[in-house]
């Protein structure tokens, strides 16, 4: 079936760095755009990054913009998330899923998502 | 930023009641609104897309309405398993957008 599993949060020192990983199966990985989501504890969900089919074009969410990168290796069948100058906000599940569309695209829809990978930032 | 904003933020309703939820846009979206379900600890689940489309596997029991700014989530005859938080989300604009969760509970 169709799935998307998350791996690499813990727990990092503020400042420091972390890369999460996202596996996709069950679909042709390098057909479909992904994007990473994120629910901070006790607040709604906040949209991340994007990147397109072919790695080509990615866009971020300002909290993130010049931190984060967001990545994949479609032999691999997986994306990432390269998350430096880590700060306390950025403390959060994080979640993997997949767009409706190869390009990003108004009208998109997420589905499916991963479970999550938890981060905590804390000195 | 689009905001988005549902009402209501969270409610208490028994076992095969009906339920609505409304989410508004402070700009027009057309119909570029998605419903979510997430349960504690589970990965968040589509249920409607471009408003009024149900997910294939989504029980017929949800449904979706709206275009414009003002959009709503109906569940008839609650089940178990539907007490979780619900979101709308817009995909008209970069960045996309959340409400802030309607959280459904058992009275």
């Amino acid at each position: 079936q169709v799935q998307l599993v998350e791996s690499g949060g813990g727990v990092v020192q503020p400042g420091r760095s972390l890369r999460l990983s996202c596996v996709a199966s069950g679909f042709i990985f390098n057909n479909f755009g992904m994007h990473w989501v994120r629910q901070a504890p006790g607040k709604g969900l906040e949209w991340v990054a994007f990147i397109s089919s072919d790695g080509s074009n990615k866009d971020y969410g300002k909290s993130v913009k010049g931190r984060f990168t967001i990545s994949r290796d479609n032999s691999k069948n997986t994306l990432y998330l390269q998350m430096s100058s880590l700060t306390v906000e950025d403390t959060a599940v994080y979640y993997c899923a997949r767009s409706s569309y190869r390009q990003l695209m108004p009208g998109d829809w997420f589905d499916p998502w991963g479970q999550g990978s938890q981060v905590t930032v804390s000195s | 930023d689009i905001q988005m904003t549902q009402s209501p933020s969270s409610l208490s309703a028994s076992v095969g009641e009906r339920v609505t939820i409304t989410c508004r846009a402070s700009q027009s979206i057309t119909t570029y609104l998605n419903w979510y379900q997430h349960r504690p600890g589970k990965a968040p689940r589509l249920l409607i897309h471009v408003a009024g489309s149900l997910r294939s596997g989504v029980p017929s029991r949800f449904s979706g309405s709206g275009a414009g700014t003002d959009f709503t989530l109906t569940i008839r005859g609650l089940q178990p398993e539907d007490f979780a938080t619900y979101y709308c989300q817009q995909t008209y604009s970069l960045p996309y957008t959340f409400g802030q969760g309607t959280k459904v509970a058992i009275k």
